[in-house]
C-alpha cells in the first residue's frame, strides 16, 4: 500500500532526547525526509537521507535508516521547547520520476519545560 | 524574499461558491505541487506541474482545476465549494536536479467553507 506510518504523539521533557519513528513501504525509495511543521506554518525541510546511507548526523539531529526493516528514525538531542511541532517523514519513491513525496501522518512532539 | 508564496492565507466562503488560490515561487524550480492537509494533519498530494505540464493528477474531484500560466506560478481553482473542502492547502516547488529533491513549501492557505 501507500502508507507511511508514524506514531501520532510524543511527549518529552526539555533537555531529554526525542526519538520519532517512521516505517515506509517502498524498498526502492531513494530519498527519505524529515519535515517540521510549526503551528500555522508550512513544512520546513529538516534533513534527508539517501537510501544507501545508514545514518546521518546534523548538529542535534540524527537520522537512522534500517532499509531491511524499512524503518526511519529522527533523534533530537537536548530537546528544547522550540522543538515542539509536528514532524513528518516522507519518502520519494523511485518508481516515480515526478518528485512525488508520500508523507506519514505526522508525529506531534510536545516538549515540557 | 519569500521563496514560495501563497495567497490568500485565509479564505472563508460559503458553500457553492467558486474560489481561487494563487501560488508563486521565485526559486527557479521546474516542478510545483498542491497538497491538501486535512483536520488530522494528513498531507495528500493533489496535483503536480512540471514546466507548465500536468504530471500528477491524483483522485481529486473535477471541481478542482489547477492552472499553470508559467513555471513560476500554479493556481488552484475550486468550483462549487463543499464543506468537505475545508482544509489547509499547501503549494510547494522542487527542482528535479536538486541533490535531495526536497520540496520548499508555502505557508498554506486555510480554507473554511461554511
Amino acid at each position: 500500500g501507500e502508507d507511511v506510518e508514524q506514531s501520532l504523539f510524543l511527549s518529552v521533557r526539555e533537555g531529554d532526547s526525542s526519538v520519532i519513528n517512521c516505517t515506509y513501504t517502498d524498498s526502492s525509495s531513494t530519498y527519505l525526509y524529515w519535515y517540521k511543521q510549526e503551528p500555522g506554518a508550512g513544512l520546513q525541510l529538516l534533513t534527508y537521507i539517501f537510501s544507501n546511507m545508514d545514518m546521518k548526523q546534523d548538529q542535534r539531529l540524527t537520522v537512522l535508516l534500517n532499509k531491511k526493516d524499512k524503518h526511519l528514525s529522527l533523534r533530537i538531542a537536548d530537546t528544547q521547547t522550540g522543538d515542539s511541532a509536528i514532524y513528518f517523514c516522507a519518502e520519494k519513491r523511485d518508481s516515480s520520476n515526478t518528485g512525488k513525496l508520500i508523507f506519514g501522518q505526522g508525529t506531534t512532539l510536545q516538549v515540557k519545560p | 524574499d519569500t521563496a514560495v508564496s501563497q495567497t490568500p492565507k485565509y479564505l472563508v466562503t460559503q458553500m457553492g461558491n467558486d474560489k481561487s488560490i494563487k501560488c508563486e515561487q521565485n526559486l527557479g524550480h521546474d516542478t510545483m505541487y498542491w497538497y491538501k492537509q486535512d483536520s488530522k494533519k494528513f498531507l495528500k498530494i493533489m496535483f503536480s506541474y512540471n514546466n507548465k505540464e500536468l504530471i500528477i493528477n491524483e483522485t481529486v474531484p473535477n471541481r478542482f482545476s489547477p492552472k499553470s500560466p508559467d513555471k513560476a506560478h500554479l493556481n488552484l481553482h475550486i468550483n462549487s465549494l463543499e464543506l468537505g473542502d475545508s482544509a489547509v492547502y499547501f503549494c510547494a516547488s522542487s527542482h528535479p536536479d536538486s541533490i535531495n529533491y526536497g520540496y520548499t513549501f508555502g505557508s498554506g492557505t486555510r480554507l473554511t467553507v461554511v
